[in-house]
Parts: C-alpha cells; structure tokens; sequence
C-alpha cells in the first residue's frame, strides 16, 4: 500500500525566499511521485513527475524537486518565491499495483508575503 | 486540446436531496476518475472506471451515491439522498489508459449540503 505525508499544513515565504515543500512517501514497490497546484476554485495543475528516470526533477514555473529513496522524499522546492505561487501544494504517490491510482497528500498552503 | 470539462461549477441543495455531476474527459482519454476533496484534505478516489468498465469503486459509499459512463465517453456522478457530510468539491480527472501514470484534473464541482 502507498502512502503520502506533507509536514506543514500552512507555509509563509517572504517574496524572494526559497520555497520547500515537504512530501515523504511509504511504497512497496517503486513508486511514481507528482506535485500538483491547486488555485483557488480551480483544479489540480501538474506542477512536476518522478517517473524512475532523473532523480531531479524540474517543472513548470521554476519549481523542481528531488527523489530520494533513502529518505523517503520528494520535496518540491523554487529558489526565489513570487507572488503567484500563493496556492496549495499537493503530493501523491502512484505504484503499480495493477492501475495507477493516485493516492493524494493533505496539502500544503503556501503564503507568500510581500 | 481541450482539458476535462464539468459542470456545474457550483451546487447547493438541502439534506436529503439528490444532486448529479458530469463529467467530460480529454478526447480519447480512457480512464476516467472521480475523486472527492473534502475542505483541508486532499482528494480522495471514488471511483475510477477504464472505458465504461468500473476498475476500482472501493471508496464509493454506494448506499448513496452511484456512477455511470455508459458510453465511455462521458461520465455522471450522483448522490442521492445527499448529507451534510457531502459537502466537498467533487474533481473528474482522465488519463490516456490505467497505465498512464498522468491525470488530468478537470476545475471540479463545488457541492454545499445545508
């Protein structure tokens, strides 16, 4: 069975700032792991995948973010916040278990402070 | 191309009542999947069909709400009779096959049970 888990259910970064997301994942096979942004009343956006190839993985609006099977971990990082990154952050993890289903983290929003 | 389309954007219906969502994935796309997301949380599988085959409905609370892709094509979610504890936004998503680790997320339907 697969498992996600975000530490920190509300993050704040000053403009500018580093972002990091955390996301630590349980799977009993290898797994596929995503960051999805969810905007206000809007739906999820695939932000960035892990799919077994490069360990670091680069996605859309500057973000990126790294497997590390050791740990566990798949954090989503961007070295300079902007304003409009303000959303919520979701994890998830994918595993082979016959389909694909996605099981979701509980999120993480981010703030963006001025 | 165009992305999932939902409709309605918004509900809002008493206790009791009964409420249907629809769904129209990617063209071609032949998983279709709707998930649950309750406020604070994050989205949760109801039931995934592949063509208009159910492959995984484990989640749904089949005493109340049911599902259908008759066609393969589109998608319709019903609840009925709907509880307060319904009230979440209910997201379609769609993938080129089960085995498509890639989904895409429609803008959801925003369900308020009062």
């Amino acid at each position: 069975a697969q498992s996600v888990t975000q530490l920190g259910s509300h993050v704040s970064v000053s403009e500018g700032a580093l972002v990091l997301l955390r996301c630590n994942y349980s799977s009993s096979v290898p797994p596929y792991l995503f960051w999805y942004v969810q905007y206000p009343n809007q739906g999820l956006q695939l932000l960035l995948k892990y799919t077994s190839a490069a360990t670091l993985v680069k996605g859309i609006n500057g973000f990126e973010a790294e497997f590390k099977k050791s740990e566990t971990s798949f954090h989503l990082t961007k070295p300079s916040a902007h304003m409009s990154d303000a959303a919520e952050y979701f994890c998830a993890v994918s595993a082979d278990s016959g389909t694909y289903k996605y099981i979701f983290g509980t999120g993480t929003r981010l703030k963006v402070l001025a | 191309e165009a992305g999932v389309a939902q409709s309605p954007r918004y509900k809002i219906i008493e206790k009791r009542q009964s409420v249907a969502f629809w769904c129209n994935p990617i063209s071609g796309h032949a998983t279709l999947y709707w998930y649950q997301q309750i406020l604070g949380q994050g989205p949760k599988l109801l039931i995934q069909f592949q063509n208009n085959g159910v492959v995984d409905d484990s989640q749904l609370p089949k005493d109340r709400f049911s599902a259908e892709r008759l066609k393969g094509v589109d998608s319709t979610l019903k609840i009925q009779p709907a509880k307060l504890e319904d009230s979440a936004v209910y997201l379609c998503a769609s993938s080129s096959g089960p085995l498509s680790y890639e989904q895409y997320f429609g803008p959801g339907t925003r369900l308020t049970v009062t």
